[in-house]
């Protein structure tokens, strides 16, 4: 059974950082992976979504890369702003099913 | 606006009274999906639907039920709530297959007394 995992869990930086969040899945046979924000109390708000044919997706200061062979995908934050805190999850879509298993989050916390 | 809403935004019932959660998008997207949402255990997948009058059933699908009559609406229907029902709920869509970009509703918070 897939699992994906998100570590750490949480995770305090100050601004102006450049940061790096994981998501690690256990079955490589992934369609595509997707990340989110999620601001408290909020919807999920889709940032990047790759293919499994495809390595790295970028959107502004966002970039975001995907290993299927090690079963890793990494979402890069360049110059990390206050407005940058929320949790970030990752979403896996399998390629056996329709199923979308999601990790469970980063709570990422910039410092002024 | 493109956009999925849903309603209520809140709500507070009791054990065994029948609910029923809306979800509607307004981007003609053919796959949408409903999940919850628990501290500790993250978002789960508890129905998702191809298109109209295509469902299958996700993760936790215990409890609940759903359908798609119509393109836009994918109503989750609580036929006999329980406490552990208690929790934060998603509505999702997305264009085509579960393979595009999904667009998530604000949220039901449901607490079941």
């Amino acid at each position: 059974k897939q699992e994906v995992t998100q570590i750490p869990a949480a995770l305090s930086v100050p601004e102006g950082e450049n940061l790096v969040l994981n998501c690690s899945f256990t079955d490589s046979a992934i369609y595509n992976l997707q990340w989110f924000r999620q601001d408290p109390g909020k919807g999920l708000t889709s940032l990047l979504l790759i293919q499994s044919s495809q390595r790295e997706q970028t959107s502004g200061r966002l970039n975001a890369s995907l290993d299927k062979s090690s079963g890793r995908s990494t979402l890069y934050i360049a110059a990390s702003q206050p407005g940058d805190s929320a949790t970030y999850l990752c979403a896996a879509v399998m390629n056996r099913d329709d199923k979308i298993i999601f990790g469970k989050g980063t709570r990422l916390h910039i410092l002024p | 606006e493109a956009q999925v809403t849903q309603n209520p935004r809140y709500l507070i019932t009791v054990t065994g009274k029948k609910l029923t959660v809306t979800c509607s998008q307004n981007m003609n997207h053919e796959y949408m999906s409903w999940y919850r949402q628990d501290p500790g255990l993250g978002l789960r997948q508890i129905y998702y639907s191809m298109n109209v009058e295509v469902t299958d059933k996700g993760d936790v699908p215990e409890g609940y039920k759903v359908s798609r009559k119509e393109k836009r609406n994918f109503p989750l229907i609580l036929e006999s709530p329980s406490p552990n029902q208690t929790s934060l709920y998603f509505c999702a869509s997305s264009l085509g297959e579960v393979l595009d970009t999904q667009y998530f509703g604000p949220g039901t918070r449901l607490t079941v007394l």
